[in-house]
Order: C-alpha cells, then sequence, then structure tokens
C-alpha cells in the first residue's frame, strides 16, 4: 500500500518570503510519480508541479520547485516570491505507473499568506 | 468552459434517500475518476473508467454505491440509502490518454446529509 504523510497541517508566510512544504511517502514501486496539488478556497484542485521517479533533475515551474529524495522518499515543495493568491491548502500526492494511475494523497498542508 | 463539470455543486439529502451526481470530464478525456474527500483530509480514490468501462474500485465503495459511464462520456456516482457517514465532498477528475499522469479535477459536488 501507498502512504502519504503531510506533517504540516497549517503553516504561514510572509508576503514575497519563501516557504517549504514536507511531504514523505512509502511505496515499493520502481515506476511512481508525484505531484503538488492546490486547493484555493473554491475547491478546485489545481496541478502545481509533478515530479517523475525516474529523473534525478527536481522538477520547477516558475515560483514552485520540488526538493525530491529519492531514498528518503521525501518530496518538499518549495513556494519562492509568496503571493497571496498562493493561500490554499496543498496536497502531496503519489501515483503508481500502472496500473490505475489513481492518486494516494496526503492530509493536506493549510497554507497562508500574510499580507 | 472546457473544465471538468460536476453537477450539483451541492446536495443535502434526508438519511435513507438516493442521491446521484454527475460529472462531465474535458472532451476526448478516456480516463474519469472518483474521489471521496471529508473534512480535513486529502481526496480517497474510489474509482476509475477507462472510457466506458469500470477499472477498478476501493472498498470505500460499498455496494450502497454504483458509478457508471455509459458512452465513455460522462459520469455518474449513486449513492442508496444514504448515511450520515456519506458526508462528503466528491471529486471528480479526468485525464487525457497521452498524458495519464495529469489529473484534472472538477470543483466537486457536497453532499450532506441529514
Amino acid at each position: 500500500a501507498q502512504t502519504v504523510t503531510q506533517s504540516q497541517p497549517e503553516m504561514s508566510v510572509q508576503e514575497a518570503e519563501t516557504v517549504t512544504l514536507s511531504c514523505t511517502y512509502d511505496t515499493s514501486e520502481s515506476n511512481y510519480y508525484l505531484f503538488w496539488y492546490k486547493q484555493p478556497p473554491s475547491r478546485q484542485m489545481i496541478l502545481v508541479i509533478r515530479q517523475e521517479a525516474y529523473k534525478q533533475q527536481n522538477a520547477t515551474e516558475n515560483r514552485f520547485s520540488v526538493n525530491f529524495q529519492k531514498a528518503a522518499k521525501s518530496f518538499s515543495l518549495k513556494i519562492s516570491d509568496s503571493q497571496l493568491g498562493d493561500t490554499a491548502m496543498y496536497f502531496c500526492a503519489f501515483m503508481r505507473g500502472n496500473p490505475g494511475n489513481q492518486f494516494y494523497f496526503g492530509t493536506g498542508t493549510s497554507l497562508t499568506v500574510i499580507p | 468552459d472546457t473544465g471538468v463539470s460536476q453537477d450539483p455543486r451541492h446536495k443535502i439529502t434526508k438519511r435513507g434517500q438516493n442521491v446521484t451526481f454527475r460529472c462531465d470530464p474535458i472532451s476526448e478525456h478516456n480516463r474519469l475518476y472518483w474521489y471521496r474527500q471529508t473534512l480535513g483530509q486529502g481526496p480517497e480514490f474510489l474509482t476509475y473508467f477507462q472510457n466506458e468501462a469500470q477499472l477498478e474500485k476501493s472498498r470505500l465503495l460499498s455496494d450502497r454505491f454504483s458509478a457508471e459511464r455509459p458512452k465513455g462520456s460522462f459520469s455518474t456516482l449513486e449513492i442508496q440509502r444514504t448515511e450520515q457517514g456519506d458526508s462528503a465532498m466528491y471529486l471528480c477528475a479526468s485525464t487525457p490518454g497521452r498524458a495519464k499522469n495529469i489529473q484534472y479535477f472538477g470543483a466537486g459536488t457536497r453532499l450532506s446529509v441529514l
């Protein structure tokens, strides 16, 4: 079974500052993908960033980057230059390569960006 | 709007009643997923379809739950004899066949069972 753990239920950051959200996972799979999804108060989940497990290079999307430590099964999200619109729930998710491709989500981290 | 659409957005029902939710995926997305999200938790996988075939069901999907995707386009999730424990947000997601590892989510249907 796959498990995803987010140990920070709530976090806050000053606008324009940098914040890191933690995520660890447990799996015996060798082929998998990792994701961070954002869920604003409107509740629609939006993909922030994804990482293929076979890639050693950390994924980056504008102000968002990850620190993927495969041996440690760690997948943290760094948000640089935080903006008010970053306020949301952030979910770390694991997906097996096959079959099914369903997500296994962590319990989420509520991030508040303070003006 | 070409995103994943879910209807209704909110549903209030009395215990014991049946409810049905609808999900319209992004056009031409051949995989469709249903998740359930309770307060303070991440979404939990319920079931998924590839085209019209239901390929996997979670143990969370009791006999009171049934999902269909008759023509490989929209899907319905029905809950029979609702219980208070069914109160949750029900999320639908779809995936294009060429990029199976990206799921696009709808806004969800919030169910409240009184």
